[in-house]
């Protein structure tokens, strides 16, 4: 099985300031297909995760564009240009190239 | 709006059978592959299993293949999780989940709680 590292696993953070988030695979998750198959979503507290980035650097539907996706291989970053109150929670990458799909350990975001 | 709606989650004991359910609605949720993704309490997520937008493929992860089996009925726009020989290991809040490749929408989650 993959296995998905993040780093840190805790981030505080003042509002206004940027936030970088680090995930690394154990292996590539580049798929024969051409495509990154690289995901991050948040959870906040009491809630059900929800997507941030999909395939690396898209932002889904509604997804301020204060978040930013990067990355390639086995090396990916979610950066936050300007932290918000709201954005308070536990980030996940996730990885879908290979079964089984994989989550990272979360980072747990708190604002200052 | 899209919506997923668990249930079936509850108390059994160690050796025990549960099935979960997840009803679809506002999307046709026959052309979507749906999955279960599981959350221990105060844990990460974790990914359990998938099946496609048919019923026609279907996969797991090996903590829980050969004990549980995923399915779904198109013409109920419903999703199942038949979950046997439970564990305490399986404690958890289960969360059906649509998408192809990626988790766009979610549910509210149900809990399961394996205890004597």
């Amino acid at each position: 099985d993959i296995v998905m590292t993040q780093t840190p696993l805790s981030l505080s953070v003042t509002p206004g300031q940027p936030a970088s988030i680090s995930c690394k695979s154990s292996q590539s998750l580049l798929h024969s297909d051409g495509k990154t198959y690289l995901y991050w979503y948040l959870q906040k507290p009491g809630q059900s995760p929800q997507l941030l980035i999909y395939e690396v650097s898209s932002r889904f539907s509604g997804v301020p564009d204060r978040f930013s996706g990067s990355g390639s291989g086995t090396d990916f970053t979610l950066k936050i240009s300007r932290v918000e109150a709201e954005d308070a929670g536990v980030y996940y990458c996730m990885e879908a190239t290979h079964l089984p799909w994989t989550f990272g350990q979360g980072t747990k975001v708190e604002i200052k | 709006e899209v919506q997923l709606v668990e249930s079936g989650g509850g108390l059994v004991q160690p050796g025990g059978s549960l099935r979960l359910s997840c009803a679809a609605s506002g999307f046709t949720f026959s052309s979507y592959w749906v999955h279960w993704v599981r959350q221990a309490p105060g844990k990460g997520l974790v990914w359990v299993s998938r099946i496609n937008s048919d019923g026609s493929s279907t996969s797991y992860a090996d903590s829980v293949k050969g004990r549980f089996t995923i399915s779904r009925d198109n013409a109920k726009n419903t999703l199942y999780l038949q979950m046997n020989s439970l564990r305490a290991e399986d404690t958890a809040v289960y969360y059906c989940a649509r998408g192809n490749s990626f988790f766009g929408n979610w549910g509210q989650g149900t809990l399961v709680t394996v205890s004597s």
